[in-house]
């Protein structure tokens, strides 16, 4: 799986967009990006993913660049329960042995009142 | 609601003893994993199942054994084996076909007495 470099921290005022970053300049042309949010003493909560187009849920929306480098999770209007460990991930759809979710140290995003 | 259940949420262990954590999930989903998550880092894959009565070890199976009868339910035991076994344990399930994410339970935090 392709690594993937995030910001430590971030903070966002409440009510605002907060836009998490996540390089992977080296992602494959069979890789998703998947993002994944971590509240503290939770299980990782899933939010979104994509290929290579630009996606959006009742969560939050994806933005992929052409190239695929890099992508950017966009949390429209951030409250107080967004605050958390926000993980980017890279990796092939499902296929034997390629289970592992890879989790690195992720973005401490920090909404403020 | 669909989703998936760990249980506990705290669990004591004496040493020489095997404990064995719950994973339940009303997802429909063929695959199930267990991963351990030890403070600041992220994700270790433990075991991973695609299908009843099948399993596979992650990159840190030693010590830890499972089952796969139903499928629904995917039990991890931490037996005595297991020298460091303190951490907080994240079952997962998604289905096996294209690009779909895995889903999380809100974990079992183990600590040994």
């Amino acid at each position: 799986d392709a690594k993937t470099t995030q910001p430590p921290s971030m903070d966002c005022a409440e009510g605002r967009a907060a836009n998490l970053p996540c390089n992977h300049s080296t992602i494959s042309g069979n890789e998703y990006v998947y993002w994944y949010r971590q509240i503290h003493s939770q299980g990782p909560q899933y939010i979104i993913h994509g290929l290579k187009n630009n996606e959006t849920n009742e969560m939050a929306s994806l933005i992929i660049t052409e190239d695929r480098k890099s992508s950017t999770l966009i949390l429209p209007h951030a409250t107080l329960r967004d605050t958390a460990v926000y993980y980017c991930i890279v990796r092939v759809a499902f296929e034997a042995g390629a289970n592992n979710l890879f989790f690195g140290t992720g973005t401490r995003l920090t909404v403020i009142p | 609601d669909g989703g998936i259940t760990q249980s506990p949420k705290y669990l004591f262990r004496k040493e020489g003893q095997n404990v064995t954590l719950s994973c339940e999930q009303n997802l429909n989903h063929d695959a199930m994993y267990w991963y351990r998550q030890d403070p600041g880092q992220g994700l270790r894959l433990i075991y991973y199942s695609q299908i009843v009565n099948d399993f596979q070890k992650g990159d840190i199976a030693e010590g830890y054994s499972v089952s796969r009868e139903k499928k629904e339910s995917f039990p991890l035991t931490v037996t005595s084996a297991q020298k460091n076994p303190t951490a907080f344990y994240l079952c997962a399930s998604s289905r096996t076909a294209g690009n779909q994410p895995q889903h999380f339970g809100d974990g079992t935090r183990l600590s040994i007495l």
